[in-house]
Formats: structure tokens, sequence, C-alpha cells
């Protein structure tokens, strides 16, 4: 199994200013998935962080927004840049070990 | 249509009853089949994995999956208060992919 420890458990933010996420795993992976979830909603993949190279984003999410960073195999980094009461949700990252997704213990971001 | 459809519910069973939690997904390809548990304010956790058409059990979950039809299933057997969580249902794509696609998740209350 993987254990993550994500930091900040939450937090409540000015509209326009910037929140970075950090996960922390404790095993070497490949690839670090951060989520969106917002209240009644399923889980939004945001972006695969590959360390050594960018990440990777899906549709609706660009990297001036929610710049990633992933300097080595167990630690990545999720930043909400320029917040709007949009943003306030709960962001998760998540790695694949075997099969099986992990999850840290979440951000819940309120923006005010 | 999503990917992973499932009725948000909520779905609300008496204590002792079969709760009968579905999903239906749209890649046909897709190989891999995951029910994870999310209780309110935590992370989701795996309870369940099936590869194969047919039924797995496991204490009081049994999995259920049908190809054919694309669709899957979760019951749960005597139903307890501490099953009360929004269950996730998530699929792996074709292809070899390990990032995993999740439905908005269903949300089951057990009353006493």
């Amino acid at each position: 199994s993987a254990v993550i420890s994500q930091k900040p458990s939450r937090d409540i933010c000015q509209r326009g200013t910037s929140l970075t996420i950090q996960c922390q795993v404790d095993s070497q992976v490949t690839m670090m998935f951060w989520y969106r979830q917002q209240p009644g909603q399923s889980l939004t993949l945001i972006a695969t962080a590959n360390q050594g190279s960018e990440a990777t984003y899906e549709s609706g999410f660009v990297i001036d927004k929610f710049p990633i960073s992933r300097p080595n195999l167990t630690f990545s980094t999720l930043t909400v840049s320029n917040m709007s009461p949009e943003d306030s949700s709960i962001y998760l990252c998540s790695v694949v070990w075997g099969s099986e997704a992990f999850f840290g213990q979440g951000t819940r971001l309120t923006v005010v | 249509q999503k990917e992973v459809e499932q009725n948000s519910g909520p779905l609300s069973v008496p204590e002792g009853a079969i709760a009968s939690l579905n999903c239906t997904y749209s890649d046909r390809g897709s190989q891999s089949f995951f029910w994870y548990r999310q209780y309110s304010g935590k992370s989701p956790e795996l309870i369940m994995f099936i590869y194969s058409n047919g039924d797995k059990e496991d204490g009081r979950f049994t999995a259920q999956l049908n190809k054919a039809s694309q669709y899957v299933s979760l019951l749960i057997r005597d139903s307890q208060p501490s099953d009360s969580a929004t269950y996730l249902c998530a699929v792996n794509k074709a292809g070899g992919s390990y990032i995993p696609t999740f439905g908005r998740g269903t949300s089951l209350i057990v009353h006493p």
C-alpha cells in the first residue's frame, strides 16, 4: 500500500491569492494525480504529475491556473492560482499502487 | 454520456437490509472495476475490485460485473449504520491505463 501525507488539510483564502498544496508519499511512484471534488460531484482529474517532465493536464484545466511541481518520486505540489470563489472545493492527491488508488487526506479550500 | 454513471441517491435502507448500488460505464474495453467508500470529510478507500464477469464476494460485500451490459454493482448484505457513506464506482480504461475514472458516487444511508 501507499501512505500519502497531504497538507494543508483546509484553508480559507482571499480571492486573487494563491495556495500551494503539498503531497508526500512514503514510496517512490512514477505518477501522482491531482483531483478536485466539488460537493456532490465525482472526483475530477486535474492533472497527472510525472517526475522529470511537464504535468499532463485534463481538458478544462491549464498550467497557468494549476501549476504543478514534481521534484522527485515521492513529492508533488499543486498551486491554485489567482483564486476565485469557484475554486472552493476539496483537492486530493492520489497515487496508484498495484491497481488500487490511494489518496491523501484532502485539502478543503474555501475562497472568500 | 458520462464515462461512469451512478445514481447520486441518496439510497436509504433499513439496518439489516441489502443495499444495492449500481454503476454503468461507456468504454466497452474497460478492464478493471473498483468500488471505493468515502465517508463524509474523508478520502476514498478501496473496498472491492473485480476484473471478470460474475460475482465476487468479500464478507458482507459482493461485486457483480456484466461486461456485455457494461454494468457493475455492489451489494452490501446486513447493512449497518456504519456503512452510511458515499460509494464511488471507478473504472480503469482499456489499453492498460492505470488512471481510474470515477463516477459521481451514490450516497447510502442506513437507518436504524
